[in-house]
């Protein structure tokens, strides 16, 4: 079965400073799409990265980028200058030839003045 | 462009009754997800809909929840009866078609409390 794992339930990071969160993955599949979501307090799901496994260099969005290791099936993201809108629950999710998506248990960011 | 709309957004009940929460999608998306968050856990598929026609239902449990999306549009869940384990944040997304590179587009969530 297709599992996503995110070790770090919750992070915290000084606004302006980088942070990294972490996610694994364990699929057998060889083509798959990686991304990560956003949900803040509001609960509104935004997606904020994505990646296609086929696909090595790794994708950027503005401040955000990602750290695909398709060897280690680890895919990090990064989010530079962080600002307090960045706080939320972060959900690494996976999908393979079955479309379904599968989030991980999610990681609570909270970024400080 | 309008988001995805669900109703209502916060929902308490007691145990054994019956629940509905209503979804419209994103105009012109064929494909309608029904996910079910609970606390501390990242969101569960429960049921996928391609146009008006059920793609994926495996955890869906059919004993008590059900799922419609008549004319291909606006979909509506219903719970019956609730159990205390059903106490979540039902979310609606929809996408404009199947596949994996198709984004997924969420709503705000319906918060259901079961007492």
């Amino acid at each position: 079965a297709q599992t996503v794992t995110q070790s770090q339930p919750e992070m915290s990071v000084q606004e302006a400073e980088t942070v990294t969160l972490s996610c694994t993955y364990d699929t057998s599949e060889n083509n798959y799409y990686l991304f990560w979501y956003k949900q803040p307090p509001s609960r509104q799901m935004i997606l904020v990265i994505r990646q296609e496994a086929y696909k090595q260099q790794n994708a950027t969005e503005n401040r955000f980028s990602v750290n695909f290791q398709k060897a280690a099936k680890s895919f990090s993201l990064k989010i530079s200058d962080s600002q307090l809108g960045d706080t939320a629950m972060y959900f690494c999710a996976f999908v393979d030839n079955t479309d379904k998506l599968i989030f991980g248990t999610g990681t609570r960011l909270q970024v400080f003045p | 462009e309008a988001g995805v709309a669900q109703s209502p957004r916060y929902k308490i009940i007691e145990k054994r009754q019956s629940v509905a929460f209503w979804c419209n999608p994103i105009s012109g998306h064929a494909t309608l997800y029904w996910y079910q968050q609970i606390l501390g856990q990242g969101p569960k598929l429960l049921i996928q809909f391609q146009n008006n026609g059920v793609v994926d239902d495996s955890q869906l449990p059919k004993d008590r929840f059900s799922a419609e999306r008549l004319k291909g549009v606006d979909s509506t869940l219903k719970i019956q009866p609730a159990k205390l384990e059903d106490s979540a944040v039902y979310l609606c997304a929809s996408s404009l078609g199947v596949g994996r590179a198709n984004e997924q587009y969420f709503g705000p969530g319906t918060r259901l409390t079961v007492t």
